[in-house]
């Protein structure tokens, strides 16, 4: 069975702060997709970014930073230099390779202060 | 412009009534699903569909029911036997056979039983 787990759920910091998301993932299979979204106070979930299985190296997109690490099963998300507008609900993903399905964790509420 | 509606924002039911939740998508994609949010728990996925005619129960189908008649719709039923329906739906649509795709979702509907 597959199972996203975001064991933080809620976060807040100062702006300016760095502040890195927990993303912990299971799955039988070999060959899978995980995902970011933002949900912003108007509802709608936002795509941010996705990582195959099979590609660990780690991404930057300006202030946002994304770590694979196959071996623990993560796929961290930190925001370096924090802003107001960065308030949201994030959201893992896993997606199976052979079929459409695709489960969510339980989101993280940050909260940035000024 | 492409994407997907959802309709109505905000619903309010009677116990004891069945309520359809819209929704429409104008991108073309084979896949379409149907979670819902609750405080603190995230998205859980009630059903996906993968083809018209098909659908898939997720977690937390009892109580639901979907129909795929056609490509562009996927609207999904809150029954009488859904102990719990007030929560925050949201639809989302996907490309078939492409599992690294991200989904998009529609800004949701809001369901209050009174």
């Amino acid at each position: 069975a597959q199972k996203v787990t975001q064991a933080q759920t809620e976060i807040s910091v100062v702006e300016k702060e760095d502040v890195t998301l927990d993303c912990v993932y299971e799955t039988r299979d070999t060959t899978y997709y995980l995902f970011w979204y933002k949900q912003p106070p108007s509802g709608e979930l936002v795509f941010l970014i996705r990582r195959n299985s099979f590609d660990e190296q780690n991404e930057i997109s300006g202030r946002y930073s994304w770590n694979f690490q196959k071996s623990t099963s993560s796929f961290n998300f930190t925001i370096t230099a924090s802003q107001v507008v960065d308030s949201a609900v994030y959201f893992c993903a896993l997606s199976r390779y052979n079929n459409n399905d695709m489960r969510f964790g339980a989101g993280t509420r940050l909260t940035v202060k000024p | 412009d492409g994407g997907i509606t959802q309709s109505p924002k905000y619903l309010f039911r009677k116990e004891g009534q069945n309520v359809t939740l819209s929704c429409e998508q104008n991108l073309n994609h084979d896949a379409m699903y149907w979670y819902r949010q609750d405080p603190g728990q995230g998205l859980r996925l009630i059903y996906y569909s993968q083809i018209v005619n098909d659908f898939q129960k997720g977690d937390i189908a009892e109580g639901y029911s979907v129909s795929r008649e056609k490509k562009e719709s996927f609207p999904l039923t809150v029954t009488s036997a859904q102990k719990n329906p007030t929560a925050f739906y949201l639809c989302a649509s996907r490309t078939q056979g492409e599992a690294n795709t991200e989904a998009f979702f529609g800004q949701g509907t809001r369901l209050t039983v009174v």
